[in-house]
């Protein structure tokens, strides 16, 4: 079984919908839950992180559920900005370790 | 603008070369890494480095050697490129921030081997 998984996608929404995505990690010892974003040739960019109370940044939503081993991602009011692939992150915190989901393709469409 | 830097930005070689890619960041990290991404964008992690000193070495052929002259470097020599190598690698640094360890992330080196 792979440390994270994400549903790889692609999905594809018309502006202003909204959109989510879920990611599942296997090591019930991770500490930290981060998304980035990764545009097409570019490098992976933080968006947020991922606190156990859930956190919100404009329209993003990020929520943790610990018991369940999962984290999500809410795109409300989806731009076509927004289109980029999205990856999962999960940090064991030992030896900084970190490991990736393969990412979810998004593609928002006029 | 990131500010972790690396070089070349391209590489395009014959099999069989060693070639190197350079890493650098002011950003003050003490941890250093890098990654390939392969043709899947699959994001692998190759080594990571703690103020000069590795502490990831995940199992990757010995014809990767990573070295950290300083905190602020991290290079990857590549001895007998193979066909397979041709990936884009990612150079990263991370911070702990409130409690938990950050990551940023290079531009990449996008290798071919011919």
């Amino acid at each position: 079984r792979k440390e994270v998984e994400q549903d790889p996608g692609p999905f594809n929404v018309p502006e202003g919908a909204t959109v989510a995505f879920n990611c599942t990690y296997s090591n019930s010892a991770s500490q930290s839950f981060f998304w980035y974003r990764q545009d097409c040739r570019k490098e992976p960019k933080l968006l947020m992180s991922v606190y156990s109370s859930g956190n919100e940044d404009g329209r993003f939503t990020a929520q943790l559920n610990r018991a369940s081993q999962y984290i999500s991602l809410l795109i409300r009011d989806s731009k076509l900005s927004d289109s980029a692939t999205y990856l999962c992150v999960v940090n064991w915190n030992t030896g900084n370790q970190f490991y990736f989901g393969t990412g979810t393709s998004l593609t928002v469409i006029p | 603008d990131t500010a972790v830097s690396q070089t070349p930005k391209y590489l395009v070689t014959q099999m069989g070369n060693d070639k190197s890619i350079k890493c650098e960041q002011n950003l003050g990290h003490d941890t250093m890494y890098w990654y390939k991404q392969d043709s899947k964008k699959f994001l692998k992690i190759m080594f990571s480095y703690n103020n000069k000193e590795l502490i990831i070495n995940e199992t990757v052929p010995n014809r990767f050697s990573p070295k950290s002259p300083d905190k602020a470097h991290l290079n990857l020599h590549i001895n007998s490129l193979e066909l397979g190598d041709s990936a884009v690698y990612f150079c990263a640094s991370s911070h702990r921030d409130r409690g938990r360890e950050t990551q940023y992330f290079g531009p990449g080196t996008r290798l071919l081997v011919l």
